[in-house]
């Protein structure tokens, strides 16, 4: 079973600080990770994608992967309390399906 | 509006009923994948199409679920005799072509309670 782990939270951080998300996954040939951020009661929106090894930055966002220890992070500079949302993450199924594998997300609280 | 749409945005059904939702993906998507989500969880995959063809189906929770996409455009989801334990979020998305950096953009999700 292919699984995806984040921590349920809630992530607690003040206005200004850098929120650190983390997500880690259990089939090794998963190719391509997505970071999405989710509002209560409203559907999942799209923030960013990483599929090389590294950090892949976009504006406040930057996603971090390390495939040797199946890891993803998002990093949020500047929070803000608009950036309060559950944020999930995914991996993508290797073997040409493309089906992507959601974590729980993790509850992040952006307090002024 | 040029996103994904589903429709209805709310459904409340009686036990035992069957519902049919409705999804429109972003326009030249080829790929249409339907999804569960309960409170406290991600999104759960339930079956996706590219094009008319359904290419995987073997995750649809149980045979009362179903879903079509009889064109390649829009698709429906059907639920027959509905339990108590349907109730969730349905959430449709599309995305251009398949492939590792294939995007995936959500609809807005029709929220079923069954009583």
């Amino acid at each position: 079973q292919k699984e995806v782990e984040q921590n349920s939270g809630p992530l607690s951080v003040p206005e200004g600080a850098i929120a650190s998300l983390n997500c880690t996954y259990s089939d090794r040939g998963s190719q391509s990770f997505f970071w999405y951020r989710q509002y209560s009661g409203k559907s999942p929106e799209l923030i960013m994608f990483i599929y090389s090894n590294g950090d892949k930055e976009d504006g406040r966002f930057t996603a971090q992967l390390n495939k040797a220890s199946q890891y993803v992070s998002l990093l949020i500079r500047d929070s803000q309390p608009s950036d309060s949302a559950t944020y999930l993450c995914a991996a993508l199924a290797s073997g040409g399906s493309y089906i992507p594998t959601f974590g729980r997300g993790t509850s992040l609280i952006v307090h002024p | 509006d040029t996103g994904v749409s589903q429709d209805p945005r709310h459904k409340i059904t009686k036990r035992g009923q069957n519902v049919t939702f409705r999804c429109d993906p972003i326009s030249e998507h080829n790929r249409l994948y339907w999804y569960r989500q309960t409170l406290g969880q991600g999104p759960e995959f339930l079956t996706y199409f590219q094009n008319e063809a359904q290419l995987e189906k073997s995750r649809l929770l149980s045979d009362r679920f179903s879903a079509e996409r009889p064109k390649g455009s829009f698709s429906t989801l059907e639920i027959q005799r509905t339990e108590q334990g349907d109730s969730a979020m349905y959430l449709c998305a599309s995305s251009p072509r398949g492939g590792n950096t294939d995007t995936q953009y959500f609809g807005p999700g029709t929220r079923l309670t069954v009583l």
